[in-house]
């Protein structure tokens, strides 16, 4: 069974500083994983999408990678900015299974200090 | 292109009413998902639908939840009767059938609805 971890599960930074959140998966055999952004009481903004094949994807400040032999994926925010503040998760869709559940990571509330 | 709408934003009811969420997807997008995100917690997967099909309905209470997709477009989340645990945002999302050349299997999400049961 895939399992989701991501560290730290908080994260309070200064204005200006650069970040990485973390994700660990335990099954490599994945399709996808995606990043999403989550502010309080809202739906789930997709943020970037790495395909099994890729080793990153870049969306402006953001920086995704991809290490499937690790298990791991990082997010990197350059030059955070207090609107960045929200909780940041991450999704896995295996290769296996026949309708290819996703699973979800608790997330990473991050905090953007002015 | 249209995003996933989701309707209503916020419900409050009392314990042991109903309630009904719904959702139309991503045009086009033959995957619908409802998820179930209780404070804190990454979303839970209740139900996805595949067109007009169930295919994973594994952790949907189904002694008081149901769902239906009617012509394999939008869809609609039922709470009969409520409890005070199914207090939580309700997450619709779709994605294009994996099965199709080159799909990404990227998911979208609507605003969610969040309900409220005292």
């Amino acid at each position: 069974k895939q399992e989701v971890t991501q560290i730290p599960a908080a994260l309070s930074v200064p204005e200006g500083e650069n970040l990485v959140l973390n994700c660990s998966f335990t099954d490599s055999a994945i399709y996808n994983l995606q990043w999403f952004r989550q502010d309080p009481g809202k739906g789930l903004t997709s943020l970037l999408l790495i395909q099994s094949s890729q080793r990153e994807q870049t969306s402006g400040r953001l920086n995704a990678s991809l290490d499937k032999s690790s298990g791991r994926s990082t997010l990197y925010i350059a030059a955070s900015q207090p609107g960045d503040s929200a909780t940041y998760l991450c999704a896995v869709r295996p290769t296996k299974g026949g309708y290819q559940k996703v699973t979800f990571g608790i997330g990473t509330k991050l905090q953007v200090i002015p | 292109e249209a995003g996933v709408a989701q309707s209503p934003r916020y419900k409050i009811i009392e314990k042991r009413q109903s309630v009904a969420f719904w959702c139309n997807p991503i045009s086009g997008h033959a995957t619908l998902y409802w998820y179930q995100q209780i404070l804190g917690q990454g979303p839970k997967l209740l139900i996805q639908f595949q067109n007009n099909g169930v295919v994973d309905d594994s952790q949907l209470p189904k002694d008081r939840f149901s769902a239906e997709r009617l012509k394999g477009v939008d869809s609609t989340l039922k709470i009969q009767p409520a409890k005070l645990e199914d207090s939580a945002v309700y997450l619709c999302a779709s994605s294009s059938l994996l099965t199709s050349g080159g799909a990404s299997g990227e998911l979208f999400f609507g605003e969610g609805s969040r309900l409220t049961v005292l």
